[in-house]
């Protein structure tokens, strides 16, 4: 299986901060690489599809970078609504996540 | 517009075997490319694929829960089945299921149901 390890597990910040979020995969995924948001008790939401397009509706300071093994979620400008959790999930193989990044208000 | 949603069961006992449907509407399951999933989340933990059924009725299971696991379609219905042995209260979790959708190699979930927490306990 391919193991995927997201870094911070937590962050703290303030609206209008810049964040990234990080996640690795134990080998070499391409770009076969997906970001989902979950606020509390609400199902994932869809983010950003194949490392790096963004999935319609989500708003633009949301990006992603990264091929590989190296991979990032950006959010330019932090709005409250962004205060979150956020998992990888990779699809080279088998489906699997990352543990999870919870983002939460300074 | 996708819609999918879990039912089942909210509490089962230990040692039993738990069965979910997932209903859905906006798609085929018979049309190439499509897939439905399992996912679950222990709860204050992450998310944990199960299983996955593809529109030829290809399927694929975690290899850690492969044993245990059983996934199925039922197309005139837009229904999918997991089934789920030897219930133990480490399978407490919401369990949830999603649209595979695909844009040649590449593959997501999306849309997600609003899941369905179930409680393994005596």
């Amino acid at each position: 299986d391919i193991q995927m390890t997201q870094s911070p597990s937590s962050l703290s910040a303030s609206v209008g901060d810049r964040v990234t979020i990080t996640c690795r995969a134990s080998q070499s995924i391409s770009n076969y690489l997906n970001w989902y948001q979950q606020k509390p008790g609400k199902a994932p939401k869809l983010l950003i599809y194949a490392a790096v397009s963004l999935q319609s509706g989500v708003p633009s300071r949301f990006s992603g970078s990264g091929s590989g093994t190296d991979f990032t979620l950006t959010i330019s400008s932090l709005q409250r609504e962004d205060f979150a959790t956020y998992f990888c999930q990779q699809s080279y193989s088998n489906p699997g996540f990352g543990q999870g990044t919870r983002l939460e208000i300074k | 517009q996708i819609t999918l949603k879990e039912s089942g069961p909210t509490l089962v006992k230990p040692t039993q075997t738990l069965t979910l449907t997932c209903t859905f509407s906006g798609f085929s399951l018979s049309s190439s490319g499509v897939g439905v999933g399992w996912i679950r989340q222990p709860p204050g933990k992450a998310l944990e694929w199960l299983a996955l059924i593809y529109w030829d009725d290809d399927k694929r299971y975690s290899p850690s829960l492969k044993s245990r696991l059983t996934i199925t379609k039922d197309t005139s219905k837009n229904q999918v089945v997991l089934t789920m042995t030897k219930m133990d209260p480490a399978d407490t979790a919401t369990y949830y299921c999603a649209h595979r959708a695909a844009r040649g190699l590449f593959n997501w979930f999306d849309p997600w149901g609003q899941g369905t927490l179930v409680t393994v306990s005596s």
